[in-house]
């Protein structure tokens, strides 16, 4: 099956700076890539996709983009702020498969 | 339309015991999992389904069953809770390389 890695497992920023984390996957058919925000003590809830036929995708102060030759992703979050301190998922799937495919998840702390 | 409900929010459980995790959505999704989640981690698959009479494994299923008789329905059975099934369980749902939905999350503590 597939094999998501996320890096790094823990990233402190000050409020204002950017965030980049960074995932890959192992299976080249893979050609869907959520990212999901899972806040303390709550579930997590989907913030950005993007799929295998796009490079680059945006949504106000966060981005994701994709490298599908090099097979990983990252997303980027501009000029922090507190309330993006959170745990991000990445995760990875394809049409026709079963499973949704997790990475270990990021700790996000911004510091005011 | 109400999502993903899980039911109970919280439990405590005495080692031996059995309970049901209740995950009912109201989406019509054909896949459905269940998540277990430790402290600090991320989220290990327990089993899933992809329609109503179809399960299967995830990577930890040892020590749980899982039924799918409606689609809206995918309960999760412990059978003799042990102190290592101590966890927040999610129930999710979602269609074929889509967003994924969760649930509220069970909070389950064995003593």
């Amino acid at each position: 099956g597939e094999n998501v890695e996320q890096h790094p497992s823990t990233l402190s920023v000050q409020e204002g700076d950017s965030a980049v984390i960074k995932c890959t996957y192992s299976d080249s058919a893979s050609n869907y890539f959520p990212w999901y925000k899972q806040e303390l003590g709550k579930r997590p809830q989907l913030i950005i996709d993007i799929r295998s036929n796009v490079g680059e995708k945006k949504d106000q102060r966060i981005a994701v983009t994709l490298n599908k030759t090099a097979k990983h992703f990252s997303l980027h979050i501009t000029e922090t702020q507190p309330e993006d301190s959170a745990v991000y998922f990445c995760a990875a799937s394809k049409t026709g498969a079963n499973n949704l495919f997790f990475g270990t998840g990021t700790r996000l702390t911004v510091i005011p | 339309n109400a999502g993903v409900t899980q039911t109970p929010k919280f439990r405590i459980l005495k080692i031996g015991q059995s309970m049901t995790l209740q995950c009912t959505q109201d989406m019509n999704h054909n896949y459905m999992y269940w998540y277990r989640q430790d402290p600090g981690m991320g989220l290990k698959l327990i089993y899933y389904s992809v329609g109503a009479g179809i399960t299967d494994k995830g990577e930890v299923p040892n020590g749980y069953n899982v039924s799918r008789s409606t689609t809206e329905d995918f309960p999760l059975r412990l059978e003799l809770a042990a102190p290592s099934q101590t966890s927040v369980y999610f129930c999710a749902s979602t269609t074929r390389a889509s967003e994924a939905f969760f649930g509220q999350g069970t909070r389950l503590t064995v003593v």
